[in-house]
C-alpha cells in the first residue's frame, strides 16, 4: 500500500519558468491537501482538493498558483513565472474523506528551487 | 498573525533525558492538537494528537499535556533516543475545518 506520493522530488526552475508538481493520494484517499514550508518556518496550509473540486483555496497567493485534482490522474499544483520567493518544500497530503485529520498522510514533498 | 506559537526553537537533550516542546495557542476554538516529526527530506507524520476533553495522552514514551485554560500544550518525550532526533511541529486545527496550523517546529538533537 504505497503511500502519498509525490513528484518529482526536486525541482529547478528559472525565474519566469512555470512550476507543476504532481501528487498521488494514498488508494482510497479521494481528498488532496497542499501545504508550502519555507526554510526555518512551519508548514502553511495552500489548498483543499476534493476530486474535480477547490473546496477551500485560502491559502493560495491570488495570482500565479492554481491547484486541480481532476477524475483522473494526480493533483497538479502549479506555478506560472516563478520568483525566487516560490523556493519552498511543497508538499501534499491525502485522507480518505473529509475531517479526518487522524488519517492525514503527507508525502516526502517537492523541493522547489527558483535560480 | 502566528496563532500557534511553539517554543524553543532548538532543543539538545543527553540520551535518556526528557525532551519538552511547548505551544501556545490563540483560537479557542481549535479542538484538535497533534505533533508531527518530520526527518530530514521527509514529510511530517503524525506522532500523537489530543483533543481538549483530556488533559493528557500518552503514547509509550511520547506524552501530550494540554493546558485548556492557558491555551497551551506540550510534547515530552521520556528516555529521548538518538532515532528521536528530528523536527517537531506542533499542530492544530477545528473539527470540520480541515486546515492545519502548524508551530514554526522544533529541531531535537539527542546526543549520546
Amino acid at each position: 500500500n504505497a503511500g502519498v506520493m509525490q513528484n518529482p522530488r526536486h525541482l529547478v526552475r528559472r525565474r519566469g519558468q512555470e512550476a507543476r508538481l504532481r501528487c498521488s493520494p494514498m488508494k482510497g484517499h479521494s481528498h488532496v491537501y497542499w501545504y508550502r514550508q519555507l526554510p526555518e518556518e512551519g508548514l502553511k496550509f495552500m489548498v483543499y482538493l476534493q476530486k474535480e473540486n477547490i473546496i477551500d483555496e485560502s491559502g493560495m497567493p491570488k495570482e500565479r498558483f492554481s491547484a486541480e485534482f481532476p477524475k483522473e490522474g494526480p493533483s497538479i499544483l502549479r506555478i506560472q513565472q516563478v520568483v525566487r520567493g516560490d523556493s519552498a518544500a511543497y508538499f501534499c497530503a491525502s485522507s480518505p474523506s473529509r475531517a479526518t485529520n487522524e488519517k492525514l498522510f503527507f508525502g516526502s514533498g517537492t523541493q522547489l528551487s527558483v535560480l | 498573525q502566528q496563532q500557534v506559537k511553539q517554543s524553543p526553537q532548538s532543543l539538545i537533550v543527553q540520551k535518556g533525558g526528557i525532551s519538552i516542546i511547548n505551544c501556545a495557542y490563540e483560537n479557542t476554538a481549535f479542538d484538535y492538537f497533534p505533533w508531527y516529526q518530520q526527518f530530514p527530506g521527509k514529510g511530517p507524520a503524525l506522532l500523537i494528537a489530543i483533543r481538549p476533553d483530556v488533559s493528557e495522552k500518552k503514547e509509550g514514551r511520547f506524552t501530550i499535556s494540554f493546558n485548556k485554560s492557558a491555551k497551551q500544550f506540550s510534547l515530552h518525550i521520556m528516555d529521548s533516543q538518538p532515532g528521536d532526533s528530528a523536527t517537531y511541529f506542533c499542530a492544530a486545527s477545528i473539527t470540520g475545518n480541515e486546515k492545519l496550523t502548524f508551530g514554526t517546529g522544533t529541531r531535537l538533537t539527542i546526543i549520546p
